[in-house]
C-alpha cells in the first residue's frame, strides 16, 4: 500500500541535541515537501524537493536542513535544537504540480 | 494581502444543517484548488478538489469554484458532529511547484 512515513512521530529533547526527522513515502512522487505548524495555527513551508539533488529553502526561515540522495526519503536536521523548534513537522508528497498532496501523520517536536 | 484567504471562525453549525466555508485568493492564474480537513493534532487529509468552474459535488461534500471572482467554497450537508475541525483551502498558483494554503476555518458542529 502506497503511503508516507514519519519517524519518530513523538521526540521529546534537550536544548543543543542534533536530531532528524525522518519521512520516506512509497506513494512514487517526485516532489516532497516539509511544513512546520504550531497548534492551531497555520501551516508553513519549510523545504521542499522536485527531485533527488534537489532542495530549496521554503517561505518560513528556518534553521533546519534537508538532503534528498534517494527519490523515497527526504529527512531534516537540526543541528542543535532550541526550545523555539517545538512543534509538529509534517511532510508530504505530490507527483504533478496539479495533482493532490499528501500528508504523513506528522513528527511532534518538544526541546526542553 | 495574503495569497489565499479564509474566515479563521469559529463557524459554529447545528448538526443537521449545512456548513458554507470561502476562500478567495489572490493569483488569478491559479490552476488547482484543494479542500483538506484537519482534526486537531492530526495531520491534512484531502477531502476535494476542483479545476474548473462550477460545482462538484462528493456524497455530504460540494465544491464551488468561481475564476472571475477568485473564489474557492465548500458547503457541509448535513453537518455532524465529526465535522467538528479546520478546514483547509490550498491552491496551486500559476507559477511555482508549491500549494499555497490558507489559515484554516475552524468549524464546530453542536449536537
Amino acid at each position: 500500500e502506497a503511503d508516507i512515513y514519519q519517524t519518530p512521530r513523538y521526540l521529546v529533547i534537550g536544548t543543543g541535541k542534533k536530531i532528524t526527522l525522518e519521512c520516506s513515502q512509497t506513494m512514487g512522487h517526485d516532489k516532497m515537501y516539509w511544513y512546520q505548524q504550531d497548534p492551531g495555527m497555520e501551516l508553513h513551508l519549510i523545504h521542499y524537493s522536485y527531485g533527488v539533488n534537489s532542495t530549496e529553502k521554503g517561505d518560513l526561515s528556518s534553521e533546519s536542513t534537508v538532503s534528498r540522495i534517494r527519490t523515497e526519503h527526504f529527512p531534516l536536521t537540526l543541528e542543535s535544537a532550541r526550545p523555539s523548534h517545538t512543534s509538529q513537522y509534517l511532510c508530504a508528497t505530490r507527483q504533478g504540480l496539479s495533482d493532490t498532496q499528501y500528508f504523513g501523520p506528522g513528527t511532534r517536536l518538544t526541546v526542553l | 494581502q495574503k495569497e489565499v484567504e479564509q474566515n479563521s471562525g469559529p463557524l459554529s453549525v447545528p448538526e443537521g444543517a449545512i456548513a458554507s466555508l470561502n476562500c478567495t485568493y489572490s493569483d488569478r492564474g491559479s490552476q488547482s484548488f484543494f479542500w483538506y480537513r484537519q482534526y486537531s493534532g492530526k495531520s491534512p487529509e484531502l477531502i476535494m478538489f476542483i479545476y474548473s468552474n462550477g460545482d462538484k459535488e462528493d456524497g455530504r461534500f460540494t465544491a464551488q469554484l468561481n475564476k472571475a471572482s477568485q473564489y474557492v467554497s465548500l458547503l457541509i450537508r448535513d453537518s455532524q458532529p465529526s465535522d467538528s475541525a479546520t478546514y483547509l483551502c490550498a491552491v496551486t498558483p500559476a507559477a511555482g511547484n508549491k500549494l499555497t494554503f490558507g489559515g484554516g476555518t475552524r468549524v464546530l458542529v453542536k449536537p
